[in-house]
């Protein structure tokens, strides 16, 4: 099975701050790879698809970017409503995994 | 719109099954991939069967034998069967569509239904 492994495993952040998340699979999954926003209570969104693309309807502040084994989820100023918890997840193979999730919390 | 909803959860003994379902509105359902994915109360996410356009079934190697994965594209549903359950299945079950770009994500989620394995 791939390992996902995220850091940090929480990050205190402000409004307006750049907040960049890493993500490491443990072999190569090309661009295989899923980025997700959790607020409490509610189920997982999907941000960014193949290492870089963005959902429709994601903003633009939120990018991605890697391939192979190592990749970043980037927020360029954090707003209000992206206070949450962020996962990785491999879609090379079977089974799919997920990192451990980083949560961003209010400084 | 597009959506999913889960129902069957509940409380059940461990060695008892529950019946999961998952209905789909909004397109169309035969020509995407479906999966289960669960999420113990405060924890991680954690993948644990999927099936494809075609029916190829995968499971999480700890739910093989346990657990069965299966499809209607007649009525837009999609079911898990559980039975042995144990402890260690007590989560929050998600319902969520393959991505339509192929490439391995879930694009599409339901709001989840609890299922809760104690004695």
């Amino acid at each position: 099975d791939i390992q996902m492994t995220q850091s940090p495993s929480s990050v205190s952040a402000s409004v307006g701050d750049r907040v960049i998340i890493t993500c490491r699979a443990s072999q190569a999954i090309g661009s295989w790879l899923a980025w997700y926003q959790q607020k409490p209570g509610k189920a997982p969104n999907l941000l960014i698809y193949a290492a870089s693309t963005l959902q429709s309807g994601v903003p633009s502040r939120f990018s991605g970017s890697g391939s192979g084994t190592d990749f970043t989820l980037t927020i360029s100023s954090l707003q209000p409503e992206d206070f949450a918890t962020y996962y990785c997840q491999q879609g090379n193979s079977f089974p799919r995994t997920f990192g451990p999730g980083t949560k961003v919390d209010i400084k | 719109e597009v959506q999913l909803e889960e129902s069957g959860g509940g409380l059940v003994q461990p060695g008892g099954s529950l019946r999961l379902s998952c209905a789909a509105t909004g397109f169309i359902f035969g020509n995407h991939d479906m999966h289960w994915v669960r999420q113990p109360t405060g924890k991680g996410l954690e993948w644990v069967s999927g099936i494809g356009s075609a029916g190829d079934k995968y499971y999480l190697d700890s739910v093989k034998g346990r657990f069965t994965i299966s499809r209607e594209n007649g009525s837009n549903s999609l079911f898990l069967r559980m039975k042995s359950l144990r402890a260690g299945d007590t989560a929050v079950y998600y319902c969520a569509r393959g991505d339509p770009y192929g490439l391995g994500g879930f694009d599409i989620w339901g709001q989840g239904t609890m299922v809760s394995v104690s004695s």
